[in-house]
């Protein structure tokens, strides 16, 4: 069974623009999180998605943004740009999420570096 | 809101050494928890898992954890390190029995990491 996989691996924006990141979950999972992971705060989750329906959201502005399709493939969007949004966004996907004690499968990241 | 604390930045072992690495959460209800790794290079892997039953519970490439209720804790143990266990580790909890909120935290929640190397 494929793994999660995520879209593009590296990328380099400047300020001010805007960024889409996408993934695709292992086939059969229909829930798919978000995370944020930097040197200096670890990693941080950012929302989740189920049935095309944000679930969850973590602490983050809303120029943090998602959205997910009926194949349950999800895009994250960056708006405006900064310098503190560089950092190694991981997707991750699990059967159920929410309240079901279960596994995230994480991909490897998109890289993002904003300069 | 949630914080897990792992205790260890930087850890340095030589091989054959046995190794525990220290995580501590602050929920006081119902938790899942987690080791991953995180080899150089690679994406984050799942160590081991704890939901419910025996606390102590065994992984991959034999790791192991310790779930202990009163300590808040969940331990990772490896009674002989190898080379290639040379990574960072992440313990991660998340809460149970919560619905979603539509509001709240509610996925993940990990540690700031350790980085093990593993000296030969």
């Amino acid at each position: 069974k494929a793994g999660v996989t995520q879209t593009p691996r590296y990328l380099i924006k400047t300020r001010g623009q805007q960024v889409t990141l996408s993934c695709s979950p292992i086939s059969g999972h229909r829930s798919v999180s978000w995370y944020q992971q930097t040197p200096g705060q670890g990693l941080q989750f950012l929302f989740e998605y189920f049935s095309e329906t944000q679930r969850n959201k973590g602490n983050f502005p809303g120029r943090f943004s998602g959205r997910q399709f009926s194949n349950s493939r999800s895009e994250m969007n960056v708006s405006t740009l900064e310098l503190g949004d560089s950092a190694l966004y991981l997707c991750a996907s699990s059967r159920l999420g929410g309240v079901a004690p279960e596994t995230q499968y994480f991909g490897p990241g998109t890289r993002l570096l904003v300069l | 809101a949630q914080s897990v604390s792992q205790h260890n930045h930087h850890v340095i072992l030589s091989e054959a050494a046995s190794l525990e690495l220290g995580c501590n959460y602050s929920y006081g209800g119902t938790v899942n928890l987690f080791w991953y790794v995180q080899y150089p290079g690679q994406h984050l892997q799942l160590l081991l898992k704890y939901f419910s039953g025996d606390p102590l519970v065994k992984g991959i490439k034999g790791f192991e954890a310790e779930f202990i209720k009163s300590k808040f804790s969940f331990n990772l143990r490896k009674p002989s390190v190898q080379w290639s266990d040379t990574a960072e580790y992440f313990c991660a909890v998340k809460q149970g029995n919560v619905p979603p909120s539509g509001g709240g935290a509610d996925g993940l929640t990990f540690g700031k990491g350790t980085h093990l190397i593993i000296q030969p």
